[in-house]
């Protein structure tokens, strides 16, 4: 079945920090890829999406590349704050009639003044 | 825009009672998914519906059930609760030019005693 595996947490970074979170997936058919955000007590936001081979998503000075030979997806941001603070899921969505998403455990990060 | 909300916030059952959780989906969405997320852990799909009908299901028993409205506001329903039922429930809405991408409400939190 489809599946992602993610970087296990938790990760902690100072400010201004380099942030890379791993992300591989299992699927069949061409599926589309997603990073969502958790803030504590919140709900999922979504961070950026890529739908196809070599596509980079981006958003907030995080980005992704969907790379089809390593079948990945990192999520990097160059420059951390204590705002990135939250729990990061990779997701992928196959188009199979319900587009339904299928999260990785999610990776939590804090990030320290 | 008005995005997703769900009712209540926080709720406490006991084992073998039943509950209902509402959402409303985003502006010009017309499909809704629900999403189960255990403590520490991604989420898990429940099931989708679209224009009313239930458009794809996860592995999860037939004690949770659905409704769309035609407002394509839903509920989830869940029949003969059990103490592993105790998690976040997670509402999504998307539009039918773009079923891939989904955007989530806060989360409903439920306990079961």
């Amino acid at each position: 079945g489809d599946s992602v595996t993610q970087m296990e947490g938790p990760v902690t970074l100072s400010e201004e920090a380099f942030l890379t979170i791993n992300c591989t997936y299992t699927a069949t058919g061409y599926p589309s890829l997603f990073w969502y955000v958790q803030y504590p007590g919140e709900g999922l936001q979504l961070l950026l999406k890529a739908t196809k081979a070599d596509d980079k998503g981006s958003n907030k000075g995080f980005e992704a590349t969907y790379r089809k030979e390593t079948t990945s997806f990192h999520l990097e941001k160059g420059s951390v704050q204590v705002s990135d603070s939250a729990v990061y899921f990779c997701a992928l969505s196959v188009p199979r009639g319900d587009y339904k998403l299928s999260f990785g455990a999610g990776t939590t990060v804090t990030v320290r003044a | 825009e008005t995005g997703v909300t769900q009712s209540p916030t926080h709720l406490i059952k006991t084992r073998g009672q039943q509950v209902t959780l509402r959402c409303s989906s985003q502006s010009g969405h017309n499909t809704v998914s629900w999403y189960q997320q255990a403590l520490g852990q991604g989420p898990q799909f429940i099931f989708q519906y679209y224009r009313e009908e239930e458009n794809g299901r996860g592995n999860f028993p037939p004690r949770f059930s659905g409704l769309q409205f035609p407002n394509y506001s839903s509920e989830l329903n869940v029949n003969a609760l059990e103490l592993d039922d105790s998690a976040l429930y997670l509402c999504a809405s998307s539009s039918e030019g773009q079923p891939y991408e989904q955007y989530f409400g806060p989360g409903t939190r439920l306990t079961v005693t």
